[in-house]
């Protein structure tokens, strides 16, 4: 079946580094745009970036700009996110997401997400 | 980059419709046809429930409807059901090529 399953979490000072992954299966990986969305402990849905289905075009959310890069190996179905220099207020579940075809850009396929803390 | 605007909070009775408005700008809403909602439950991930403003993935119920006009947006579920309780989130693309969220609506079933 169609499914992203996200790893690489954990707790983090400030400052440091971390990369999440996202195993993508069930579904043709090197057709597909891909995006990282983000929520914090009870708060709401955050875009963070987003790539092309060939690895081309990142963007980003202005709050990680410079910090996160977004990335992909079509040949291992995997999508990543390199966080850099975090901060406190990057404490969040991360989702890998699968855009829709047919440029609707909507999320139809989410991971079940993987925690990243940020804490001294 | 900021969030749409969404009520915190809305509710209604099994049965009963209720409409989830969503305020955006001319930089999201009000110029892209490309409004999504989502559903999400307590621990769970996202749910896709509508695309392109008013469209339903296959699989969604038909008491999910969506529209736009100007710079808002609206779900309407109509019939509530206790298992549409939950958190709705609207999001819009952007210019720039960029995304944006809604603050997120907490929707109770009484």
């Amino acid at each position: 079946q169609v499914q992203l399953v996200e790893s690489g979490g954990g707790v983090v000072q400030p400052g440091r580094s971390l990369r999440l992954s996202c195993a993508a299966s069930g579904f043709i990986f090197s057709s597909y745009g891909m995006q990282w969305v983000r929520q914090a402990p009870g708060k709401g849905l955050e875009w963070v970036a987003a790539i092309w289905f060939d690895g081309t075009n990142p963007y980003y959310a202005d709050s990680v700009r410079g910090r996160f890069t977004i990335s992909r190996d079509n040949s291992k179905n995997t999508l990543y996110l390199q966080l850099n220099s975090l901060r406190g207020e990057d404490t969040a579940v991360y989702y890998c997401t699968r855009k829709t075809g047919s440029g609707s850009m909507a999320f139809d396929i989410w991971g079940q997400g993987t925690v990243v803390t940020v804490s001294s | 980059q900021s969030a749409l605007t969404q009520p915190a909070s809305v509710s209604g009775s099994p049965g009963q419709s209720i409409t989830i408005s969503c305020t955006g700008t001319s930089s999201d809403v009000g110029t892209y046809n490309l409004v999504s909602w989502y559903q999400q439950h307590p621990g769970k991930a996202p749910k896709l429930m509508i695309y392109e403003v008013s469209k339903r993935p296959s699989g969604v119920s038909n008491r999910f409807s969506a529209s736009k006009s100007g710079n808002t947006a609206s779900l309407t579920i109509s019939g509530l059901q206790a298992e549409d309780e939950g958190d709705y989130y609207c999001c819009s693309y952007a210019v720039g090529s960029t995304w944006v969220f809604g603050g997120g609506t907490k929707l109770t079933v009484l």
